[in-house]
């Protein structure tokens, strides 16, 4: 267990609809990342927030958007959705925000239908 | 732009044995950080080893090391007496700044 949660562990959704992941950091991680990982595109490196502030940016969509609030935990928000978005999504999080070991989550799996 | 390349899809090796899975990349850069992940069949990424590109020592953790040649732009894992629980996708990852680039992964199998 690496002390980072996400919920829900699974979602079903269709086309066109707008889904939360939230992601909740090991105790004192001031970092969290997402991540994208499918067949066809693997593991891809979304979007990094440290204490409420983004401070990196990977291969987002527009469609797609994230915040970490106060007490540390990330929300990414997925809107307008297609089935190219079906997807294991994962968290990480880390102390500071540069190289340090990343905690990854046990990852949200969606399916868009 | 820089990419991580894993040339190895699958690999198999015999328990006990030692195994080496490999890893390219191409960066302009001259101060990143690399890493290989082990992904097992429950989906969580674990950090299996980082290397500084500014260290000329390759890391080592335990019956895993690195063979990091920096002019070449490589840096292969060896895995020393391979076990069961080694089994698993193994990604090679890149960073500089705001740039982490995964490669597409080597799935290794263990025989017992």
């Amino acid at each position: 267990d690496s002390g980072v949660t996400q919920t829900p562990k699974h979602l079903i959704t269709a086309t066109g609809q707008r889904v939360t992941l939230r992601c909740s950091p090991r105790s004192g991680d001031l970092s969290v990342y997402w991540y994208q990982q499918s067949l066809d595109q693997g593991l891809q490196f979304l979007i990094q927030y440290y204490n409420g502030e983004e401070r990196a940016k990977g291969n987002i969509l527009e469609r797609f958007s994230a915040q970490q609030f106060p007490d540390l935990h990330s929300e990414l928000n997925l809107s307008s959705l297609e089935l190219g978005d079906s997807a294991l999504y994962f968290c990480a999080s880390s102390v500071g925000s540069e190289i340090e070991t990343q905690y990854f989550g046990p990852g949200t799996r969606l399916l868009v239908l | 732009a820089q990419t991580v390349t894993q040339s190895q899809p699958e690999m198999s090796v015999q328990e006990a044995e030692t195994v080496t899975l490999s890893c390219t990349y191409d960066t302009s850069e001259s101060d990143y950080y690399l890493f290989w992940y082990k992904q097992p069949p429950s989906r969580q990424m674990i950090l299996v080893i980082r290397q500084e590109a500014y260290k000329q020592q390759n890391a080592t953790e335990n019956r895993f090391s690195v063979n990091f040649q920096k002019a070449a732009k490589s840096f292969s894992l060896k895995i020393s007496d391979s076990q069961l629980g080694d089994a698993a996708m193994y990604f090679c990852a890149y960073r500089r700044d705001d740039k982490i680039i995964f490669g597409k992964g080597t799935r290794l199998h263990i025989l017992p």
